[in-house]
């Protein structure tokens, strides 16, 4: 069985401060793990994955993920917040090899404030 | 939201009535899929196929129905058979390493019952 869990439905952050939104996931053997953003009324877009390989991934606009095996964690990190970046962020899994589809987490509500 | 055209982007359906959601992309991508949204549930899966004329059941496919007779399209029906259809509909696709391979997302259409 795969799952994911974003435990805060909202995070607050002062614009120019460094912003995480956490995630945590539960899967059998290796997981691929995704970072998606959504904007009101809008489709989700692609922030970045981990599949292998380097544990710090970077994707767009200034987000970076850091994947943690051992607290089984995929935390999304931006060093500097803007308000532009205030949206509704998923996370999402799939356990490598499995036939069973992509599980996502319930959502964070980020709000940056001016 | 590039690639990926879903339209009606707003659909008011009477009870009773079975609508049709159409999903068209032309980013080539063998897989297709397509998640209702409810606030505060993140995404769920309705239904994916990875080739055309091929498609599987995902978490909550009881009322709706699919069909893949073209690569780039993959229509959703939703059934008078689902009890509670108003949410937001989101069809996504992705390249035929499907485990690995990044989902890209339409736009979406709010299905609202009256």
């Amino acid at each position: 069985a795969q799952s994911v869990a974003q435990p805060e439905d909202q995070v607050n952050v002062a614009e120019g401060n460094p912003l995480t939104v956490k995630c945590t996931y539960s899967v059998s053997g290796n997981p691929y793990l995704f970072w998606y953003v959504q904007y009101p009324n809008r489709g989700l877009q692609f922030l970045l994955k981990y599949i292998t390989g380097d544990n710090l991934v970077k994707g767009s606009y200034g987000f970076e993920a850091e994947f943690n095996k051992s607290q089984t964690s995929f935390h999304l990190k931006k060093p500097s917040a803007l308000v532009s970046d205030s949206a509704l962020y998923f996370c999402a899994v799939r356990e490598a090899g499995s036939a069973r589809q992509l599980t996502f987490g319930s959502g964070t509500q980020l709000t940056v404030l001016p | 939201d590039g690639g990926i055209t879903q339209s009606p982007k707003y659909l008011f359906r009477k009870e009773g009535q079975n609508v049709t959601l159409s999903c068209e992309q032309n980013l080539n991508h063998d897989a297709m899929y397509w998640y209702r949204q409810d606030p505060g549930q993140g995404l769920r899966l309705i239904y994916y196929s990875q080739i055309v004329n091929d498609f599987q059941k995902g978490d909550i496919a009881e009322g709706y129905s699919v069909s893949r007779e073209k690569k780039e399209s993959f229509p959703l029906t939703v059934t008078s058979a689902q009890k509670n259809p108003t949410a937001f509909y989101l069809c996504a696709s992705s390249t035929e390493d499907s485990r690995q391979g990044t989902q890209y997302f339409g736009p979406g259409t709010r299905l609202t019952v009256l």
